[in-house]
This record gives structure tokens, C-alpha cells and sequence, in this order.
């Protein structure tokens, strides 16, 4: 199976840098999602990584080290309009997403 | 523009009715999906298709049917046996650049 986890909730300043870990636990995959989720709308996709190593868009960063386990979403100069929810998701050629719980990010003036 | 359409955005269902959720795509996609999600919780899998006439059932079917006889359309009815339907429902496929792509969703509220 692949178990997946993610902190339940986190709260930052505004302005400020933020990062949501994403722990798993399987036998092998080949990318990871994250996806970011407004309260009442539908998850939007963020970012991607197959390969181990840092991918970077914007204020949005997400890293991968598939040795360690885990990825993390890397939010810099945050936005009130960041707070949201935020899903990772394992991804396997033919097979369905696996979604983390989602971690919800409350960003303070 | 391609997207996902689901309707309605707000449904009440009474005690004992069936109620179906609408949900359309013109991104060409082979794979779509239903998913439920709960207030703070993640996406459970209710149903999937690869394919048109083929379908499967997630992790939490039970009280679910669909019906996948186009390409563009995959309709989830909620029977009266979900004993616990108030939810936010999801629609999505797969395909492309972005993993999934995700429809507006549907909030189902019984009354």
C-alpha cells in the first residue's frame, strides 16, 4: 500500500516562508503531485516531481528525495490568498492518484 | 476552453431519494473519476473509468452507482442505501501535463 502524511494543519504570517512536508510509504512510484485546494472549490494543480531534486515556479517550490521518503511544498511570501488546503498525491504509470489527508495552511496578517 | 462542467453546485436530497450528479468533460480524457470529501478530511475514491462502458469501484462504493456510456460523461448517482451522503463531491480526469484535472464540485446536503 502507500500510506501518505501530511501535518492536519499549519498556520504562518503573512510575508512569511512556509513548508508542508509529505511523508510515504511505498515500494516505489513514479511522480509526485501537489495540489492546492480552496475551501468549497476544487484542487488545482501546484507542482510535480519525478526526479529527486527541487522544482521551482514562482513564490512555489516543491522538493523530492525518494531515499528519505518524503517531499515538501515550499510557499515563500505568503499571501492571505495562500490560505487553502494542500494535497500531495503519489502517481503510478496505469494507476490511480494516490492524496495524502491534505494539510491546511491558515496564512495571519 | 476544455474543462469539466459538474452540476448541480448545491443539491438537497431528501430521506430515501436517489439523487444523480452531473459531470461533463471536452478534454478528450479516457479516465475519469468521483471523489468524495468530507469537511478537513482528503479525497476518497468512490468510482473510476479507463474507458467508455468500463467502470470500477474505489474505496468506498457502496451506495454509489455510475454509468460511463460516452467519452465526455460519467453521472454518479447517490442511492438511497448511502446512509451518509452529505458531502462535497469531485469529478475529475487524468490526462495531460497536471495529473488531474478537477471539475467545481458538487455539494450534497440531505434535509
Amino acid at each position: 500500500g502507500q500510506n501518505i502524511d501530511q501535518p492536519t494543519e499549519m498556520t504562518a504570517t503573512e510575508g512569511a516562508i512556509v513548508q508542508i512536508n509529505c511523508t510515504y510509504q511505498t515500494s516505489g512510484f513514479n511522480g509526485l503531485f501537489w495540489y492546492q485546494q480552496h475551501a468549497g472549490e476544487a484542487p488545482t494543480f501546484l507542482s510535480y516531481n519525478v526526479l529527486d531534486g527541487l522544482e521551482e515556479k514562482g513564490r512555489f517550490s516543491s522538493f523530492l528525495s525518494r531515499s528519505k521518503g518524503y517531499s515538501y511544498l515550499l510557499l515563500k511570501e505568503l499571501q492571505m490568498k495562500d490560505s487553502a488546503s494542500y494535497l500531495c498525491a503519489l502517481y503510478n504509470y496505469g494507476q490511480n492518484f494516490v492524496f495524502g489527508p491534505g494539510t491546511r495552511l491558515s496564512v495571519l496578517p | 476552453d476544455g474543462g469539466i462542467t459538474q452540476s448541480p453546485k448545491y443539491l438537497f436530497r431528501k430521506e430515501g431519494q436517489n439523487v444523480t450528479l452531473s459531470c461533463e468533460q471536452n478534454l478528450n480524457h479516457d479516465a475519469m473519476y468521483w471523489y468524495r470529501q468530507d469537511p478537513g478530511q482528503g479525497l476518497r475514491l468512490i468510482y473510476y473509468s479507463q474507458i467508455v462502458n468500463d467502470f470500477q469501484k474505489g474505496d468506498i462504493a457502496e451506495g454509489y452507482s455510475v454509468s460511463r456510456e460516452k467519452k465526455e460523461s460519467f453521472p454518479l448517482t447517490v442511492t438511497s442505501a448511502q446512509k451518509n451522503p452529505t458531502a462535497f463531491y469531485l469529478c475529475a480526469t487524468r490526462g495531460g501535463t497536471y495529473g488531474y484535472t478537477f471539475g467545481s464540485g458538487t455539494r450534497l446536503t440531505v434535509v
